[in-house]
């Protein structure tokens, strides 16, 4: 298994421009997670999904839109991006609501909006 | 407003000491609370978890304390090891709620 695989790594945006970070987890996970980790801070919920078709708001979801078509991808697409959307953005599943379980995260895209 | 507080920022520890990091929470309704430890370049990995129907739980050399009355938990590492110089969070759920609410993060750096 991949686990929780993130692309791209990396990536520079000019202010205004748009994107959209890929999420797949390949464990038949029902719970996708979006978070992004700004310096020395924790992390943020910004959306979540509790399976295909069904997503919800987290915490900071202003700026991002996200669906979930698959079990598999829970893309994280970003309109107009501003520099307030530098961060390390990480994607999470978990096959139920985390109590007893693990929440697994991909190993983060770092985006820089100039 | 930030639902769940933690400290130190950052902490350092000889090889061999305890190292313990705090974390404190306002919302009543939470219930699940999760230690995640962070090495550089990488995803948050859990490392411990408890409920607050217990007051303690531990796994090897990693305890977490509970003090619902009090609305603090803490994660203790016992016999540090250079190995264990990560960013460690703390977090917060509710359970039928989804949303997992992550403190601000402690460096720690345990010292040879």
């Amino acid at each position: 298994n991949a686990g929780v695989t993130q692309t791209p790594k990396f990536r520079i945006l000019k202010i205004g421009q748009s994107m959209t970070l890929q999420c797949t987890q390949d464990m038949n996970h029902n719970y996708m997670y979006w978070y992004r980790q700004d310096p020395g801070m924790g992390l943020k919920l910004i959306y979540y999904s509790v399976g295909a078709g069904i997503t919800d708001k987290g915490e900071v979801p202003n700026g991002y839109n996200v669906s979930r078509s698959t079990t598999e991808d829970f893309p994280l697409r970003l309109e107009l991006a501003a520099p307030s959307q530098t961060s390390v953005y990480f994607c999470a599943s978990s096959s139920s609501a985390g109590g007893m379980d693990t929440q697994y995260f991909g190993p983060g895209t770092r985006l820089t909006v100039l | 407003q930030q639902q769940v507080k933690q400290s130190p920022q950052s902490l350092i520890v000889q090889k061999g000491g305890i190292s313990i990091i705090n974390c404190a929470y306002e919302n009543t309704a939470f219930d699940y609370f999760p230690w995640y430890q962070q090495f550089p370049g990488k995803g948050p990995a859990l490392l411990i978890a408890i409920r607050p129907d217990v007051s303690e739980k531990k796994e090897g050399r990693f305890t977490i304390s509970f003090n619902k009355s009090a609305k603090q938990f803490s994660l203790h590492i016992m016999d540090s090891q250079p190995g264990d110089s990560a960013t460690y969070f703390c977090a917060a759920m509710e359970y039928n709620f989804n949303k997992f609410y992550f403190g601000s993060g402690t460096k720690l750096n345990v010292k040879p």
